[in-house]
């Protein structure tokens, strides 16, 4: 099992541009996330999925759009990218259990935006 | 809101300390996880606590979930230089809810 996999790596936008940041994960998980890290702080959600076809916001979900039409995949896409959203991005998918929220992580991808 | 605080924000101790490291809310939570993460990597699970008053332990790790579910503690004995990274708590109040992270405790053993 690759678990949860992420593409790219690393990323340099200009202002204005758009992309979209992949994200895909082998284990069956419903739930899926995204995250945004910045330096000296934790994580904040940006879009979370319940199941195929289900989304919400997070806590800073402006300038960012998400889809889930299959149980894998969950992409971001940044709209007309801004240095404000230079960042880490972290993808998450869990199993649906009774009260818990165990997060498998992928390996981030690294965003700037100039 | 629902809101997670870590204390402290940074800790630097010497090899064979023991440490304590808080998660706070105002909030009831259906589970609290520790994760810890370590540089240019996603964080990874340490831990789940869901039952109020539980108590965990894994190596020299300590987990304690408040009876009341809104805080939790993680207790590490001897600290180790491999013990070094940020740990972050996390949780949701329902399965299906957002799961939020605090914003972490970035822990230093020095040699």
């Amino acid at each position: 099992n690759a678990g949860v996999t992420q593409t790219p790596k690393f990323q340099v936008l200009k202002t204005g541009q758009s992309m979209t940041l992949q994200c895909a994960q082998d284990m069956n998980h419903e739930y899926m996330s995204w995250y945004r890290q910045d330096p000296g702080m934790g994580l904040r959600l940006i879009h979370y999925s319940v199941g195929a076809g289900i989304t919400d916001q997070g806590e800073v979900p402006n300038g960012y759009n998400v889809s889930r039409s299959t149980t894998e995949d969950f992409p971001l896409r940044l709209l007309s990218a801004a240095p404000s959203q230079t960042s880490v991005y972290f993808c998450a998918s869990q199993r649906v259990m009774t009260g818990a929220h165990e997060q498998f992580f992928g390996p981030g991808t690294r965003l700037t935006v100039l | 809101t629902q809101l997670l605080e870590q204390s402290p924000q940074f800790l630097s101790i010497q090899e064979g300390e023991n440490l304590t490291v808080y998660c706070n809310s105002s909030s009831v939570f259906s589970s609290l996880q520790w994760y810890r993460q370590e540089p240019g990597e996603g964080p990874v699970l340490l831990v789940t606590v869901v039952t109020g008053g539980e108590v965990k332990k894994l190596k020299r790790l300590t987990f304690q979930f408040g009876d009341a579910r809104k805080d939790s503690s993680l207790h590490i004995t001897a600290a180790q230089p491999g013990d070094t990274g940020l740990y972050l708590c996390a949780g949701g109040k329902t399965s299906y809810d957002k799961v939020i992270f605090g914003p972490g405790t970035s822990l230093s053993v020095i040699p």
